[in-house]
């Protein structure tokens, strides 16, 4: 059975600061996900993170893949109050699987 | 954005009383799926479907059964439900390929009294 850590649960940074947020997930998984959240709305697709060594960047976030660590990180450079939202990642335990399990989020709060 | 709606956005209802609640996509995708999301919990999968009238359990299907007649839609129902179904249920949908990932509908709210 996959499970999905996330560390921290909670993280308050300032603007212009950096941080990384970290996924592990327990037994193999064929590919990571990451999705964002804000307060009341539904989830927003971020990255696929398909192989080893896997990194995708989208503006201020880069997210990256180690399958042999069972890792996937989510780096933030320079913060700014809009990233100020709840991450998850999430891992799909194998091909054929239709099952996706979530880790319990990141609550980010970007701070002046 | 996918298109993906949820029906009710919103419900208050009674200990014991049946519920159900819609999924709606007009992307034609094949796999649907309902989650549950409670504060310190994450996203939990309740049932999910893989074709019309093709369905499977999640890791918390006790007290939820689902219904696909139809491509596009998906039905989730509380067939007595308690106050520990309190929650907000979102549904995704899917098709794989290498890059697909789950494109989540906007949620509904449910309280029970």
């Amino acid at each position: 059975e996959l499970k999905v850590e996330q560390n921290p649960l909670f993280l308050s940074m300032q603007e212009g600061k950096n941080y990384t947020i970290y996924c592990n997930y327990s037994t193999t998984s064929d590919r990571l996900y990451w999705y964002r959240q804000d307060p009341g709305k539904s989830l927003e697709s971020l990255f696929v993170l398909l192989s080893n060594g896997a990194v995708k960047q989208e503006g201020r976030l880069m997210a990256s893949l180690d399958t042999k660590a069972r890792l996937s990180t989510l780096h933030i450079t320079a913060a700014v109050h809009d990233l100020s939202a709840t991450y998850f990642c999430a891992g799909r335990s194998g091909a054929g699987s239709y099952q996706l399990t979530f880790g319990k989020g990141t609550k980010l709060s970007v701070i002046p | 954005d996918a298109g993906i709606t949820q029906s009710p956005r919103h419900k208050v209802t009674e200990t014991g009383t049946p519920v159900t609640l819609r999924c709606h996509q007009t992307e034609n995708h094949r796999y649907m799926y309902w989650y549950r999301q409670d504060p310190g919990h994450g996203l939990r999968l309740i049932h999910y479907s893989y074709g019309v009238k093709d369905t499977d359990k999640g890791e918390v299907s006790d007290g939820y059964s689902v219904s696909r007649s139809k491509t596009e839609d998906f039905l989730l129902t509380l067939e007595s439900a308690t106050s520990s179904q309190t929650s907000v249920y979102f549904c995704a949908i899917s098709d794989w390929g290498d890059q697909e990932t789950q494109y989540f509908g906007p949620g509904t709210r449910l309280l029970v009294l």
